[in-house]
């Protein structure tokens, strides 16, 4: 699976969007962008994921460049519970087992 | 309703113990991990099965043994238990094992040896 980088941490004020950006440069036709979260002592939260579109869901919005080297996560209106660690993944589809292999993530602060 | 819970959620125990962690899922998903989140908090697969066999088996030590009596449920058997075992087990389902299927993760069994 291709690997992503992410910056360790970012600072968003609370209404406020947050942008997490991620580099995906070597991510090939048929893995798919993923984006988990981990709030402190809960287990991952899957948030949304993508191939090649541009999605959007309940949580939030993910944006994937053209060349689908990298992405952006988008949560609109953030809220101090937006704290946590979010991974971006990318994982391949070939029809057979895959797995999700979890990096060290942004860690996101939202502050009043 | 907890989609995927595990039990039970804090385990302290002695180093050369026995000890299982059970988890089960209600979403009526056919595939299930286990992972572990040391404590540099890197996440990294165990296991997988999906309708019960084994699909994922990554480098990890025979003391660990899975075993998934059925599609909703996989339990985590691990014999002779040492320090490095010590970490956050987290439980996940997903339908299907395909790349385009997300997963659903439980809340984690804090493991702690003495």
């Amino acid at each position: 699976d291709a690997k992503t980088t992410q910056p360790p941490s970012m600072d968003c004020a609370e209404g406020r969007a947050a942008n997490l950006p991620c580099n995906h440069s070597t991510i090939s036709g048929n893995e798919y962008v993923y984006w988990y979260r981990q709030i402190h002592s809960q287990g991952p939260q899957y948030i949304i994921h993508g191939l090649k579109n541009n999605e959007t869901n309940e949580m939030a919005s993910l944006i994937i460049t053209e060349d689908r080297k990298s992405s952006t996560l988008i949560l609109p209106h953030a809220t101090l519970r937006d704290t946590a660690v979010y991974y971006c993944i990318v994982r391949v589809d070939t029809g057979t087992a895959s797995k999700l292999t979890f990096g060290t993530g942004t860690r996101l602060q939202v502050t009043l | 309703d907890t989609a995927v819970s595990q039990t039970p959620k804090y385990l302290v125990t002695q180093m050369g113990n026995d000890k299982s962690i059970k988890c089960e899922q209600n979403l009526g998903h056919d595939t299930m991990y286990w992972y572990k989140q040391d404590s540099k908090k890197f996440l990294k697969i165990m296991f997988s099965y999906n309708n019960k066999e084994l699909i994922i088996n990554e480098t990890v030590p025979n003391r660990f043994s899975p075993k998934s009596p059925d599609k909703a449920h996989l339990n985590l058997h691990i014999n002779s238990l040492e320090l490095g075992d010590s970490a956050v087990y987290f439980c996940a389902s997903s339908q299907g094992y395909r790349g385009n299927q997300p997963q659903h993760f439980g809340d984690g069994t804090r493991l702690s040896i003495l």
